[in-house]
């Protein structure tokens, strides 16, 4: 069965240090990759997504990127984080066409 | 621009009710419709689904009923339980991408 991992569970980082949040997916080929942000009190907002390596779209410009070096392995960073990064950070998955996506446990990012 | 709505932030229902979770969608070109339900300090989970071609699914306790000419689908959970009580986010398909509303708080108290 598929098993997504998402580290850490929870961050703290002061403003202006950098982040690398870490995704990977086990027993499926070829998944379609997505990261997601949940800001306090609203819904889930799509920030980058991926439909293989080295493929990646941004949905909304920020002082965020994403990599995906290998085919089950999705990377979420910053250079310098800002306050408003904070959030909980979901990654999730869906294969081929389906329309279901499947999410990881999240990360809490507090930036201080 | 909130393409897809949920216009309660919260609901409270007695266990062994009814419970009825609404979403407004403005975008026509949506063709595929998703509940999920959320824990505290979780990923949310899949829980139903529905193709814009049909008018209700059902899977055991829940229902989901889209009228598309309103722009309007609801969750249907009955009997509700305690195990019920958790965020509810609906989210509608466009191309590959998934747009979510703000979440219903649901509560279901004894």
């Amino acid at each position: 069965s598929q098993t997504i991992h998402q580290w850490p569970a929870t961050l703290v980082q002061p403003v202006g240090s950098p982040l690398s949040l870490e995704c990977t997916v086990e027993g499926t080929s070829n998944p379609n990759l997505y990261w997601y942000r949940q800001a306090a009190g609203r819904g889930l907002q799509l920030l980058f997504y991926s439909v293989g390596i080295g493929q990646i779209s941004s949905e909304v410009p920020q002082n965020l990127s994403a990599s995906r070096p290998q085919d089950r392995q999705f990377i979420l960073s910053s250079k310098k984080l800002l306050l408003s990064d904070s959030g909980f950070y979901l990654c999730a998955w869906s294969v081929g066409n389906a329309y279901e996506q499947y999410f990881g446990p999240g990360t809490r990012l507090t930036v201080t | 621009d909130q393409q897809v709505k949920q216009n309660s932030p919260s609901l409270s229902v007695q266990e062994g009710r009814i419970s009825i979770l609404n979403c407004d969608y403005t975008n026509s070109m949506f063709d595929y419709f998703l509940w999920y339900k959320k824990y505290p300090a979780e990923g949310p989970t899949f829980l139903i689904s529905i193709s814009s071609i049909k008018d209700k699914n059902e899977d055991g306790r829940f229902t989901v009923f889209l009228n598309k000419s309103a722009k309007h689908l609801s969750l249907h959970i009955v009997p509700s339980q305690p195990g019920d009580s958790a965020v509810y986010f609906c989210a509608a398909s466009y191309t590959d991408k998934l747009i979510f509303g703000t979440g219903t708080r649901l509560q279901v108290f004894p």
